[in-house]
């Protein structure tokens, strides 16, 4: 059973597409993350739901657009890709009201050519 | 604003010898502080966390921290490393309350038999 799962692991894909990363969490979560990890391995957070609402958007460029049907999903859509996204995007979720802890899925590791 | 510092990029230890992988963070506020851990093109897996209480925290895999708040720092310890263990580790601090994670850049943690 994983507790948060994305999809796809891997993408690879050129410049100027549009493509989507999705991510459930089975845990019953109330916050759910996007984080961004370089090539450097640096890891950063881009945005962060709770409850379907927008809490957290770190200076992200808007070709980058998250979406929330529920509470246990949280999407992530990036328009005209660039070299430059390239990078392990993060999935993660937490619950406000108990332990501070933040759970991360296995990355999806997107490739732009 | 929260900041990490992991003093140490990479740590090359031998096998069944101890590691001490170091974490400074500066913060204003009370916070909560993580470990994580990276393996090989796979996700971020919680090792231990320091919420409150005792300052000396046990985790997965035989790995420990210690809570310091003058020194502001919060060192993992293993007392015997296994190959197993070669990985990237993280740092990370949260404000109480505030679910974002602030990570530092990452130790990589090579152990040589």
């Amino acid at each position: 059973d994983t507790a948060v799962s994305q999809t796809p692991k891997y993408l690879v894909t050129q410049m100027g597409n549009d493509k989507s990363i999705k991510c459930e969490q089975n845990l019953g979560h109330d916050t759910m993350y996007w984080y961004k990890q370089d090539s450097k391995k640096f890891l950063k957070i881009m945005f962060s739901y709770n409850n379907k609402e927008l809490i957290i958007n770190e200076t992200v460029p808007n070709r980058f657009s998250p979406k929330s049907p529920d509470k246990a999903h949280l999407n992530l859509h990036i328009n005209s890709l660039e070299l430059g996204d390239s990078a392990v995007y993060f999935c993660a979720s937490s619950h406000r009201d108990r332990e501070n802890t933040i759970y991360f899925g296995e990355g999806s590791w997107l490739t732009v050519v | 604003a929260q900041s990490v510092t992991q003093l140490d990029s990479q740590v090359p230890v031998f096998e069944e010898a101890p590691v001490e992988l170091r974490c400074n963070y500066s913060s204003s506020v009370s916070v909560y502080l993580f470990w994580y851990v990276q393996y090989p093109n796979q996700g971020l897996q919680l090792l231990l966390k320091y919420l409150s209480g005792s300052t000396l925290v046990k985790g997965i895999n035989g790995f420990e921290a210690e809570f310091n708040k003058s020194q502001t720092s919060f060192h993992l310890r293993k007392p015997s490393v296994h190959i197993s263990d070669t990985a990237e580790y993280f740092c990370a601090v949260s404000d109480r309350g505030a679910q974002k994670l602030v990570f530092g850049q990452g130790t990589r943690l090579t152990i040589n038999p």
